[in-house]
């Protein structure tokens, strides 16, 4: 069955460090998104990316963070400057259609640890 | 602005008692809703979703959950949980432009034998 990949699994940085997280969306999804969990906190939405380009994003989502899809397959999600702050699991979607009607298949998640 | 709140963030349950995890939704235009799950060190799945027609969404093992509109709900239940239901399970709405989903706090379901 067709799955959402992150890599790396786990990433420790130090304070400052810019940070690439990666993702392999489902190979035929159009849709493609971030999500971020802090620790015992809810799921929040950080950025859509459709057509190349950013779709929506939140306030969380400031001029540190960026994506990309450099290629056919992958989509980043790079940090510029980590802040303890954004310690978290982040979580790559990809969905074939729009979150109306589309389901959202997620991946495993990157933990990030900032220290 | 679409919001869903989820009024209880831990459930314990015995194994084979029934459950409902509560979610109510605010939206301002045609409501899509779902229920997501979180199995330990796992991404989300999708569990459940209603998007038209029957106001009764059920689930492949056996949860199920009901539109109601009068009472902006979405309240999933089962009527009989099993250990392996035990999951963090989260309820979400399609932003107004559709762009994302809105995800609850999301609901703790322990189920003890």
């Amino acid at each position: 069955e067709p799955e959402v990949t992150q890599t790396p699994s786990h990433q420790v940085t130090q304070m400052g460090q810019e940070v690439i997280l990666r993702c392999v969306p489902i190979s035929n999804h159009l849709y493609f998104y971030w999500y971020r969990q802090i620790l015992g906190q809810k799921v929040e939405f950080l950025v859509s990316f459709y057509n190349n380009e950013i779709s929506e994003k939140s306030e969380i989502f400031d001029d540190q963070f960026s994506v990309e899809r450099p290629d056919g397959s992958n989509f980043t999600l790079k940090i510029r400057s980590t802040k303890l702050e954004d310690s978290a699991m982040y979580f790559c979607a990809s969905s074939e259609q729009t979150v109306r009607p589309g389901e959202l298949f997620f991946g495993e998640g990157s933990r990030l640890t900032v220290l | 602005a679409q919001s869903v709140t989820q009024l209880d963030s831990q459930v314990p349950v015995f194994e084979e008692a029934p459950v409902e995890l509560r979610c109510n939704y605010s939206s301002s235009v045609s409501v899509y809703l779902f229920w997501y799950v979180q199995y330990p060190n796992q991404g989300l799945q999708l569990l459940l979703k209603y998007l038209s027609g029957s106001t009764l969404v059920e689930s492949i093992n056996g949860f199920e959950a009901e539109f109601n509109k009068s009472q902006t709900s979405f309240h999933l239940r089962k009527p009989s949980v099993h250990i392996s239901d035990t999951a963090e399970y989260f309820c979400a709405v399609p932003n107004q432009a559709g762009t994302a989903l809105i995800f609850g706090k999301g609901t703790t379901l322990s189920v003890s034998s």
